[in-house]
């Protein structure tokens, strides 16, 4: 069965410093990974996505992920955060085949707190 | 363009009351599925369809049914509300159940007292 474990429930951080929200998923097939972001009370919205092809996912707002294989890993980083990242993000993974390719499991969430 | 649209926003309930959410997507997708988000906890799947007249169960479905009649409407029924039920409910819908981008409603706060 598949699950992911996003390893810090909370993380603070200073304007302008970087951040990685990290993230493990187990699998025992290949995965499609995804980050989401959910601002206060407000629906979910996609930051990126790994597929297949380049490691390495570009999303929006200047965050990036990087798949790595051997750790199972798909961790999410920004260079310079700004105080409207604050935000909880979630990370999930699909499985990659089959009709339940469109199921995410989610991890429990990371809330980002950024601080002036 | 509405995308994915929920009703109601916000519910409070008595134990034992049943209640419906809507859930209508604009965009002809044929995956459609409801996720319940509770503190700590994450999203976890409660029901998802593939298409019109094909349903399946999640990790959580005990307590709720779903019918898929139409493309776009994907119905989530409460039978017999109970305080366990007391969560943020999102709808979701994708082109197919693939590689493609799954688009999330804005969800539905239910109280169950």
């Amino acid at each position: 069965a598949q699950s992911v474990t996003q390893l810090d429930s909370q993380v603070p951080v200073f304007e302008e410093a970087p951040v990685e929200l990290r993230c493990n998923y187990s699998s025992s097939v290949s995965v499609y990974l995804f980050w989401y972001v959910q601002y206060p009370n407000q629906g979910l919205q996609l930051l990126l996505k790994y597929l297949s092809g380049s490691t390495l996912v570009k999303g929006i707002n200047g965050f990036e992920a990087e798949f790595n294989k051997s750790q199972t890993s798909f961790h999410l980083r920004k260079p310079s955060v700004h105080i409207s990242d604050t935000a909880e993000y979630f990370c999930a993974v699909s499985e990659n085949y089959g009709g339940s390719q469109g199921n995410l499991i989610f991890g429990k969430g990371t809330k980002l707190s950024v601080k002036p | 363009n509405a995308g994915v649209t929920q009703t109601p926003k916000f519910q409070v309930l008595k134990t034992g009351q049943s209640m419906t959410l809507q859930c209508a997507q604009d965009m002809n997708h044929e995956y459609m599925s409801w996720y319940r988000q509770d503190p700590g906890m994450g999203l976890r799947l409660i029901h998802y369809s593939v298409g019109a007249g094909i349903t399946d169960q999640g990790e959580v479905p005990n307590g709720y049914n779903v019918s898929r009649s139409t493309t776009e409407d994907f119905p989530l029924r409460l039978l017999s509300a109970a305080p366990s039920q007391t969560s943020v409910y999102f709808c979701a819908s994708s082109y197919s159940a693939s590689r493609n981008t799954i688009y999330f409603g804005e969800g539905s706060w239910l109280t169950v007292v």
